[in-house]
């Protein structure tokens, strides 16, 4: 069975940093681009970022460029996500996705920004 | 950027029911677009991509369509499980973008 598993999803305070991990298994990890994606509280999807299957041309959001840093080590079958300068507006359950058009979708990690 | 829109934001339908829900992109996308269903407290669902190919398990009364900037999600004969939101995302130009939704509820 395809699955994604999100961990990594605490409370910070504004300013810290943290980062977030996807595991994949039932499929050939490395074969896939992976994203992320957030929600905030009440809100709709918002995409932020996606990486391609060797780990090369990382893309970001706006919103995320320069604070937040995705990466991969494929020998773990691990999706990363270093958030940075966390700012209240990045509170969000941040859900990982295969593929650009995430065919498949993990079930969340809730990172709260909040002193 | 290109930025989506989704007609209606919300809509009040009844089983049995046909529904349309509309998704504008504000540049061309050819076909780089996918559809979501999500429920209170759950994760998104991948029904669609590339704009009208059915993700295995999906039942058929799905249904996408478009090309360009105009796309549509047909719900044909709307079941107790569709009550959801609904959300469209373009994979065609970096940062990718979502719609805003269209809650369906009875």
């Amino acid at each position: 069975e395809v699955q994604l598993v999100e961990s990594g999803g605490a409370l910070v305070q504004p300013g810290g940093s943290l980062r977030l991990s996807c595991a994949g298994s039932g499929f050939t990890f490395s074969s896939y681009a992976m994203s992320w994606v957030r929600q905030a509280p009440g809100k709709g999807l918002e995409w932020v970022s996606v990486i391609s299957g060797g780990g090369y041309s990382p893309q970001y959001a706006d919103s995320v460029k320069g604070r937040f840093t995705i990466s991969r080590d494929n020998s773990k079958n691990t999706l990363y996500l270093q958030m940075n300068s966390l700012r209240a507006e990045d509170t969000a359950v941040y859900y990982c996705g295969r593929m650009h058009y995430m065919d498949v979708w993990g079930k969340g990690t809730t990172v709260t920004v909040s002193s | 950027d290109i930025q989506m829109t989704q007609s209606p934001s919300s809509l009040s339908a009844s089983v049995g029911d046909r529904v349309t829900i509309t998704c504008r992109a504000s540049q061309r996308i050819d076909n780089y677009l996918a559809w979501f269903q999500q429920k209170p407290g759950k994760a998104p669902k991948s029904l669609i991509f590339a704009a009208s190919s059915l993700h295995s398990g999906v039942p058929s009364n799905f249904s996408g369509s478009g090309y360009g900037t105009d796309f549509t999600l047909t719900i044909n004969s709307l079941q107790p499980d569709d009550f959801a939101t609904y959300y469209c995302q373009q994979s065609h130009s970096y940062p990718f973008s979502f719609g805003p939704g269209t809650k369906v509820d009875v």
